[in-house]
């Protein structure tokens, strides 16, 4: 599976899009981009995911470059709950299986 | 209605010891999944089951046996603990094993062993 690359930490202002950052170079065809959270103290939570094409759901956005060697996910409105680790994970849609980074925390302030 | 629950929320034991953590979720998911969370943070996988059978089960002690009687349960089972067990562990199920489906999480079990 690709490895992923991300920033250790960001800040946001409350209210602002966060715009979180995400490089998977080596990213084959058939694998997929996915998104989760960690709020502290808490499980992981599922945010969105993608293979080629834009995203958007009730959460966020995920753009995919053309060449999908990168990917943003746009919060829209950040507020003080969307504080939390961000994950990127790539995997093949063949083997399910999560390989987890270190993620971005991401602070958002108020 | 929690979707993932586990109990207990929090196990403080001795050396040696052998306890179990418990995990059931109510969404009808056929594959279950144990991850351990170290002090540093990484979520690793350790096992995870589809409709009661073993499919993934990655570099772990055989102190640690998971037993699943029936879907909507797994449970971990550990014999022997020792310090470096101490972590968090989280189960977390999905509608199948293979394919784009998101995992639903639990809220963890932090296990410190003395």
């Amino acid at each position: 599976d690709a490895k992923t690359t991300q920033p250790t930490s960001m800040d946001c202002a409350e209210g602002r899009a966060a715009n979180l950052p995400c490089n998977h170079s080596t990213i084959s065809g058939n694998e997929y981009v996915y998104w989760y959270r960690q709020i502290h103290s808490q499980g992981p939570q599922y945010i969105i995911h993608g293979l080629k094409n834009n995203e958007t759901n009730e959460m966020a956005s995920l753009i995919i470059t053309e060449d999908r060697k990168s990917s943003t996910l746009i919060l829209p409105h950040a507020t003080l709950r969307d504080t939390a680790v961000y994950y990127c994970i790539v995997i093949r849609n063949s083997n399910y299986q999560l390989i987890w980074g270190a993620g971005t925390k991401l602070i958002i302030k108020p | 209605d929690t979707a993932v629950s586990q109990t207990p929320k929090y196990l403080v034991t001795q050396m040696g010891n052998d306890k179990s953590i418990k995990c059931e979720q109510n969404l009808g998911h056929d594959t279950m999944y144990w991850y351990k969370q170290d002090s540093k943070k990484f979520l690793k996988i350790m096992f995870s089951y589809n409709n009661k059978e073993l499919i993934i089960n990655e570099t772990v002690p055989n102190r640690f046996s998971p037993k699943s009687p029936d879907k909507a349960h797994l449970n971990l089972h550990i014999n022997s603990l020792e310090l470096g067990d101490s972590a968090v562990y989280f189960c977390a199920s999905s509608q199948g094993s293979r394919g784009p489906y998101e995992q639903y999480f639990g809220p963890g079990t932090r296990l410190t062993v003395t």
